[in-house]
């Protein structure tokens, strides 16, 4: 079935640093992907839909500077969290839709961060 | 606006027993619903999915869920639980890919 992976699965940072996550669609194209941000024992909040070859469109409330989205290719987006702080802290989950399958996901595993 | 409510967070079941996780959305239009689990270290995967048609829908793993409209709810039924069952449960509605999901449910389940 489709993969989607994530590289890392878990980074540990210091405050004010920047790390980027992968998401890669590892057996089909993706024009677009979606980035999530899950709270513990909370549902996942969409943050921002990423764009192959434009700029990604966020959702109300996230802060654009602070979570640069990158579409490099139809298999790849990448989410930066710049200038991370303790806050920031949280599981991010990517997604892809998978053309022709109305409405379905694929979801990568996710990328624990913490922020020191 | 959207939401999607699972009024249970966590459900104890004993193996072989039955399941039923509730949802309850709002919505402006019909959605599109979807029921997810995820288990450690994995993502998210797609049990079921509602879209138009027969409101008794079919899953994976010996899932079903019932679409009725006049309760705006969703709920996800197994009829005999796996240990392999345990894991945490997502209801989601939507459409054109954007999904708002529920807070989720954990299923423990006993020996």
């Amino acid at each position: 079935g489709a993969v989607v992976s994530q590289h890392p699965s878990w980074v540990i940072c210091k405050s004010g640093t920047s790390v980027k996550i992968e998401c890669r669609s590892l057996d089909f194209q993706a024009t677009t992907m979606f980035w999530y941000r899950q709270f513990p024992k909370q549902s996942l909040m969409l943050m921002a839909t990423s764009n192959e070859g434009s700029k990604a469109t966020y959702e109300q409330g996230v802060e654009k500077d602070k979570f640069l989205i990158n579409h490099a290719s139809l298999t790849l987006s990448t989410l930066t969290v710049t200038s991370a702080h303790p806050e920031d802290s949280s599981f991010y989950i990517c997604s892809a839709p998978r053309i022709g399958q109305v409405g379905e996901q694929y979801f990568g595993p996710g990328t624990r961060l913490t922020v020191t | 606006a959207q939401s999607v409510t699972q009024p249970d967070i966590h459900i104890t079941v004993s193996e072989g027993a039955s399941l039923e996780l509730r949802c309850n959305y709002s919505y402006g239009a019909t959605p599109y619903l979807f029921w997810y689990v995820q288990s450690p270290g994995q993502g998210l995967q797609l049990l079921l999915k509602y879209f138009s048609g027969d409101t008794l829908v079919q899953g994976i793993k010996g899932f079903e869920a019932e679409f009725k409209r006049s309760q705006s709810s969703f709920n996800l039924r197994k009829p005999s639980v796996h240990w392999s069952d345990a894991a945490e449960y997502f209801c989601a509605v939507g459409r054109d890919y954007k999904l708002s999901f529920g807070a989720g449910t954990t299923v423990t389940v006993r020996a």
